[in-house]
């Protein structure tokens, strides 16, 4: 299969923890990778390879992943993290990359 | 510091073709493959394709077989995307994004770790 499966949007209460998951038969044998989008800004990349931040992302954020499904956790919310994000993994042919529909998260 | 520039704001009407560029600087440009992410206005990422700038090869998102054409110039470390036969529908922010993989505990992964500012691409008649 070749498609990512998010929730269109998710909220949470300032300083909560929440949690957008990524759904995809890709993901048994490929690790996701998370991207945070601002209104008019390129995608950010800030989760990589089971759980891993790149230099300069808050370490609020963290990644899981259990069979089909990859999971961004924001522990601790912050206003600033009101933003669109999109999971990604190659696809199982391995001939395509693919991208999760995107999850618009609110901080209430 | 890695950096991806991309050129400017293209406008084109139905039919048209349009080439966008990607010049990458601060690493070595023929070590990491380089893909192409588009984004419709108020829709998610949408993967186009990949080139491998170490001797050319691509693939392709099979929705834009026979459409887009992506290239490299290694003298220059700038990649290339072109889209023809354009209709409405690819008004959209155009991407490149650098590859980078791994693999940990018998599973691969790959990321977009730096992204270029975005070619906004109108057609319109």
């Amino acid at each position: 299969s070749s498609e990512l499966t998010q929730d269109p949007a998710v909220s949470v209460a300032l300083g909560q923890t929440v949690r957008i998951t990524c759904q995809g038969d890709s993901l048994r044998s490929c690790y996701a990778s998370w991207y945070q989008q601002k209104p008019a800004q390129a995608p950010v990349l800030v989760i990589y390879t089971k759980n891993n931040r790149p230099s300069g992302i808050p370490d609020r954020f963290s990644g899981s992943s259990s069979g089909n499904t990859a999971s961004l956790t924001i522990a601790g919310a912050r206003a600033e993290d009101e933003a669109d994000y999109y999971c990604s993994s190659r696809d199982s042919s391995g001939s395509h990359w693919v991208f999760g529909g995107g999850t618009k998260l609110t901080v209430l | 510091q890695v950096q991806l520039v991309q050129s400017g704001a293209e406008m084109k009407k139905p039919g048209a073709s349009v080439k966008v560029s990607c010049k990458a600087s601060g690493y070595t440009f023929t070590s990491h493959w380089m893909h192409w992410v588009r984004q419709a206005p108020g829709q998610g990422l949408e993967w186009m394709g990949i080139i491998n700038p170490n001797g050319g090869t691509t693939l392709h998102a099979q929705k834009f077989q026979g459409r887009v054409t992506i290239t490299r110039d290694t003298s220059t470390s700038t990649v290339y995307m072109e889209l023809g036969s354009l209709r409405s529908e690819d008004t959209a922010v155009y991407y490149c994004a650098r590859d980078v993989s791994t693999s940990v505990d018998g599973m691969s992964g790959w990321w977009f770790d730096t992204w270029g500012q975005g070619t906004l691409v109108t057609v319109s008649s």
